[in-house]
This record gives structure tokens, sequence and C-alpha cells, in this order.
């Protein structure tokens, strides 16, 4: 069965810096699309990032470009997102998804990033 | 402000259709395929369409879609309880090069 694991969230003050992981299982990374998407406290779903199977492609929202990275490790089938120069408004939980428009589409369960002072 | 609109609640009572709107524009929802997302309380989004119009194994058919121009539409049909849940549509959007959520719709069963 399809899983994946987000982790690396957590408390950070403005400014600082946080790296999300999301490893997956029961599937091969390496043949998806794979997408970061958050969701602010109370607020609706905000696409983040986006990358293709051999990171030959990679996408941001205005918002985190110059301040975000997401990256692939095939070999460990696992995604992640550099997350710097962090703001109040980053507060969120992130879902990594594979597949995201896709009859095969899958979400991790979250984790949850808190910026603050 | 979202990129995609949707009304921001919908209801109807058990057993009676509700559908959900979602409107964008030629860059997005005009140009590429719409899925739409249904997220229970206090869990991950899940797809139940993508393609416009097609259900991912599982979805049972009273979750029903369309899309003409720039709109796009889920219809869920024999409303249950269980399906109270916030619904997204999303797709691509080519000006932006950046997916694109609608603000979501809150569903209630009366």
């Amino acid at each position: 069965e399809a899983q994946l694991v987000e982790s690396g969230g957590g408390l950070v003050q403005p400014g600082g810096s946080l790296r999300l992981s999301c490893v997956a299982s029961g599937f091969s990374l390496s043949s998806y699309w794979m997408t970061w998407v958050r969701q602010g406290p109370g607020k609706g779903l905000e696409w983040v990032a986006n990358i293709n199977e051999d990171a030959s492609k990679i996408y941001y929202v205005d918002s985190v470009k110059g301040r975000f990275t997401i990256s692939r490790d095939n070999a460990k089938n696992s995604l992640y997102l550099q997350m710097n120069s962090l703001r109040d408004e980053d507060t969120a939980v992130y879902y990594c998804s594979r597949g995201i428009y896709s009859s095969t589409s899958y979400w991790g369960q979250g984790t949850l990033v808190t910026v603050s002072s | 402000q979202s990129v995609l609109t949707q009304p921001p609640s919908v209801s109807a009572a058990p057993g009676q259709k509700v559908t959900i709107s979602c409107s964008g524009s030629s860059f997005n929802i005009g140009g590429n395929s719409v899925s739409w997302y249904q997220q229970l309380p206090g869990t991950a989004p899940k797809i139940v369409i993508y393609d416009n119009d097609k259900r991912p194994s599982g979805i049972p058919d009273r979750f029903s879609a369309s899309k003409s121009g720039t709109t796009a539409t889920l219809g869920i049909s024999g409303l249950q309880a269980g399906d109270e849940a916030d619904y997204y549509c999303g797709t691509w959007d080519n000006k932006l090069s950046a997916g694109v959520f609608g603000g979501g719709s809150k569903l209630t069963v009366l």
C-alpha cells in the first residue's frame, strides 16, 4: 500500500530555517511528479512547489521563490523542502503529494510548521 | 484571494444533490484539466475527480463533474452525512507556471 510520511516540522523563529522530508513507501517515487501543498490554520489549500521525476523541472509559487527549495532523492525514495527566511505567514501544515492531478494522486498526513517568536 | 473562485459554503438535505462551481480563466481552467479534492475534518485531502470528469478507483458514481470554458462544476448526488467536508478545485496555471486551488467550499448536509 502506498504511503507518504512527512517529517521535519516544528516551531521556528521568524528568519529561521527548516528542512521537511517526505518518505515514500509502497511505490517508487521516481515514477511521479511530486508536490508540496500547505494549509494555514483555518485556511484553504495553497500549492507551494513541484518537481518532476528526474528533477529537471521545478516550479514554485511566487511567495516562496528564493526562500524555499524543493528537491528529491529517488534512491532514498524521498522528497524534501528546504525552507529558509521563514515568515509568520509560512505557518501551515505542509503536505507532500504524488501525482496531484492524476488518478493515482496520494497525499501524506502532513507536518506542522509554526513560525513564531 | 484565490486564483480560482468557489462559493464558501453549500448545503443540501440528505439524499439531495448539490453542485459546487469553480471559476477561473483561460490561463488555468480554460487551458488545463481540473481536479477536485475532498478534505474531511482533520484529514489530508483526497482526490475525487481528475481530468475534469473522471473518478479514481473507489470514488462512488454519486460524484460527477464537468467543465465548460473557464468554469468547472462538481456534483454530489444522494448526499450522505459522510460527505460533509471541504471541497477544493485545482489545476495548473500557465501564466503563473504554478498550481492553483480554489478557496474551498464547505459542504453541509442538513
